[in-house]
């Protein structure tokens, strides 16, 4: 079963318009993380933020926020006044426990920004 | 500086033809693993290592060997590459598993012809 859903394969935006990119995940752990990547059409991936299940307090961090919300078991992030550097293909995953002592990490299939000058 | 290296970062070859995809970090990390991504289906994990001499599979292990005889190495090997195999390669490493993020190499571009 799919334990992370990024809905929006591609989305586009006009720059300095704000967009948001879902992300709803799947597991059975009460303890368990969330996180968002970065990957620019140069290729390499970043990380950009971290999430526990026990913080649902929302994050802001310059233009970006993220929105964690366990009812609905979505970590969504929105790019506020979009520009042309954040076109680029983001990640959505999830890390919970799989058993004997080992955490199983689960990436969704990622959304690609493109923001249009 | 803190990095993840992997090489080389393209490759071209044939099938059947056995090759090593290397993967070193300087961070002294614990946990290293070995992605491919393939449009439409995101990031994939290989094969993973909690530490020297344990590894296990991870989503899409077949046609794939790993070794961990030293902490900072994480070779991935074809043995008999064929075309389904060609995609982009990541190497990650991470202080550990659960809340840790992933510091990811560069990326290794593969074709198999």
């Amino acid at each position: 079963a799919q334990k992370v859903t990024q809905a929006q394969t591609e989305i586009s935006v006009v720059e300095k318009e704000d967009v948001t990119l879902d992300c709803v995940y799947e597991t059975r752990d009460t303890t368990y993380y969330l996180f968002w990547y970065k990957q620019p059409p140069s290729g390499e991936l970043v990380f950009l933020i971290r999430r526990n299940s026990f913080d649902e307090q929302n994050e802001i961090s310059g233009r970006y926020s993220w929105n964690f919300q366990k009812s609905t078991s979505s970590f969504n992030f929105t790019i506020t006044a979009s520009q042309v550097v954040d076109s680029a293909v983001y990640f959505c995953a999830l890390s919970d426990y799989s058993g004997a002592g080992s955490y199983q990490l689960t990436f969704g299939k990622g959304t690609k920004l493109s923001v249009i000058p | 500086e803190a990095q993840v290296t992997q090489n080389p970062r393209y490759l071209i070859t044939v099938t059947g033809k056995k090759l090593t995809v290397t993967c070193s970090q300087n961070m002294n990390h614990e946990y290293m693993s070995w992605y491919r991504q393939d449009p439409g289906l995101g990031l994939r994990q290989i094969y993973y290592s909690m530490n020297v001499e344990v590894t296990d599979k991870g989503d899409v292990p077949e046609g794939y060997k790993v070794s961990r005889k030293e902490k900072r190495n994480f070779p991935l090997i074809l043995e008999s590459p064929s075309p389904n195999q060609t995609s982009l390669y990541f190497c990650a490493s991470s202080a550990g598993q659960g809340a840790y993020e992933q510091y990811f190499g560069p990326g290794t571009r593969l074709t198999v012809t």
